[in-house]
């Protein structure tokens, strides 16, 4: 079975700078996709960034970038230049391929609050 | 863009009473699927329905929750006798072959009093 897990309850940015939001993951499955999804207050989910178990290169969408560490089994999301509009919940979610099928499930962790500080 | 849609945004419903919560996936999607999000609480996979049949389900998807595509465009939830517990964000998720590639619907909040 897999697993996914967040540890950061809330986190605190100023405005404009960096901030690392954690996940880490746990499957026995070779291939894989992690994703990140944004979920503001008005409740809606926002796909953010995926990597692929066999990607080379780490992902990254403008100011999104994910921080791929196969051996840690850790997919940690990268919001540089950090904008008011960043405040919300962060949700790091996982997709295997188990026994060479899948219809897609994913597997998602607690979530993190992010709040940006002007 | 195309757009994952579900009415309604918001239904309150009896404790007992059956609800139905729709879904228009995008059209050229093959894979459905139905998730739940208790109110702050992490995101929950219901349901995911792939060639007109129930592909994979949760431990949550007892038998007082049902899934159907009934004319090739929606897709719907249907639970049959709600409990309080029941009352959460339902969110629908459509995929095309992409292994990536979701679009999630802006969910319906559903409220059981």
């Amino acid at each position: 079975a897999q697993k996914i897990t967040q540890t950061q309850p809330g986190m605190f940015v100023q405005e404009k700078e960096a901030v690392t939001l954690d996940c880490t993951y746990d499957t026995s499955d070779p291939s894989y996709g992690l994703f990140w999804y944004k979920q503001p207050s008005s409740g809606e989910m926002i796909f953010l960034i995926y990597q692929g178990s066999y990607d080379q290169q780490n992902a990254t969408e403008g100011r999104y970038s994910l921080n791929f560490q196969k051996a840690r089994k850790s997919a940690n999301l990268v919001i540089s230049a950090s904008q008011l509009g960043d405040s919300a919940m962060y949700f790091c979610a996982m997709r295997v391929v188990s026994g060479g099928t899948s219809y897609g499930k994913l597997t998602f962790g607690q979530g993190t609050i992010l709040t940006v500080h002007p | 863009e195309p757009e994952v849609t579900q009415t309604p945004s918001h239904q309150v419903t009896q404790m007992g009473q059956e609800v139905i919560l729709r879904c228009v996936p995008i059209s050229n999607h093959l894979y459905f699927y139905w998730y739940r999000q208790i109110l702050g609480q992490k995101v929950e996979f219901l349901v995911s329905f792939y060639n007109n049949e129930i592909s994979e389900k949760s431990e949550i998807f007892d038998d007082q929750f049902s899934v159907e595509r009934p004319d090739g465009s929606n897709f719907t939830l249907k639970i049959r006798s709600t409990k309080l517990e029941d009352s959460a964000m339902y969110f629908c998720a459509s995929r095309g072959q992409t292994f990536y590639s979701y679009t999630f619907g802006s969910g319906t909040r559903l409220t059981v009093v």
